[in-house]
């Protein structure tokens, strides 16, 4: 079962515009990831937020993590054609064992119109 | 440094038999973990396994396992296939920075992923 939600679940713009997905979860965590996927093709990791942070930027992307909602969410600015994918969130949830366990929230699909 | 790779890319298997996939992390990564996914039960962690120890374990029969080598490299193996076991599975693996192998703040790198079709 998925632990969070991504909102909306498909989005579409144009080339140039800026992009944000929302992604909520339930547990206390560790940190939280973001990921992209093309076309049922490998994950690639875009961004780690540990839970003590509040905001990240690489590149085009910035992050933010508000843990007292347990919500994160990824802006992609400046939008490209090559941007379309499918972005997931994952949580590393805080647990009393070491160790990774990622949970993915459902995605988001993103089309950039060019 | 090379990224984490996976053979086979695709795979054809009846119901009732075995398979076995295979993962090679990322040069020095000491953690591998297995995800399986499908279009109804999206991504599912199956399996993380660390210094060939599994480490965390998901919410899957025991037809699925997996072990992990001295080299890192690790197989998982789905016995007696049901057609629901059709999915794209993907490994990752992990760095592994801190205190007694906690990978608490490391990123995955997954792989191209295995697409097995059960017919």
């Amino acid at each position: 079962s998925q632990q969070g939600e991504e909102d909306p679940q498909a989005l579409s713009i144009q080339e140039g515009e800026n992009a944000t997905m929302n992604c909520s979860y339930k547990t206390s965590i560790n940190n939280l990831q973001w990921y992209r996927q093309n076309s049922g093709r490998g994950l690639v990791h875009l961004i780690l937020i540990r839970s003590n942070e509040r905001e990240k930027h690489s590149g085009r992307l910035r992050v933010t993590l508000d843990t007292s909602k347990k919500s994160s969410s990824l802006l992609i600015t400046a939008s490209r054609a090559a941007d379309t994918a499918s972005y997931f969130c994952a949580t590393d949830a805080r647990r009393e064992t070491s160790g990774s366990r990622l949970t993915f929230g459902e995605g988001t699909q993103l089309t950039v119109n060019p | 440094k090379a990224g984490v790779t996976q053979t086979p890319r695709y795979l054809i298997k009846t119901r009732g038999q075995q398979v076995t996939l295979s993962c090679s992390p990322i040069s020095g990564h000491r953690s591998v973990s297995w995800y399986q996914q499908t279009p109804g039960q999206g991504l599912q962690f199956l399996f993380e396994y660390f210094s060939e120890t599994q480490r965390n374990k998901g919410n899957f029969p025991g037809r699925f396992s997996g072990r992990q080598f001295s080299n890192s490299r690790s197989e998982m193996n789905v016995s007696t296939l049901e057609l629901g076991d059709s999915a794209l599975y993907l490994c990752a693996s992990s760095p592994v920075r801190g205190l007694a192998g906690s990978s608490s703040y490391n990123e995955q790198f997954f792989g191209p992923g295995t697409r097995l079709t059960v017919l």
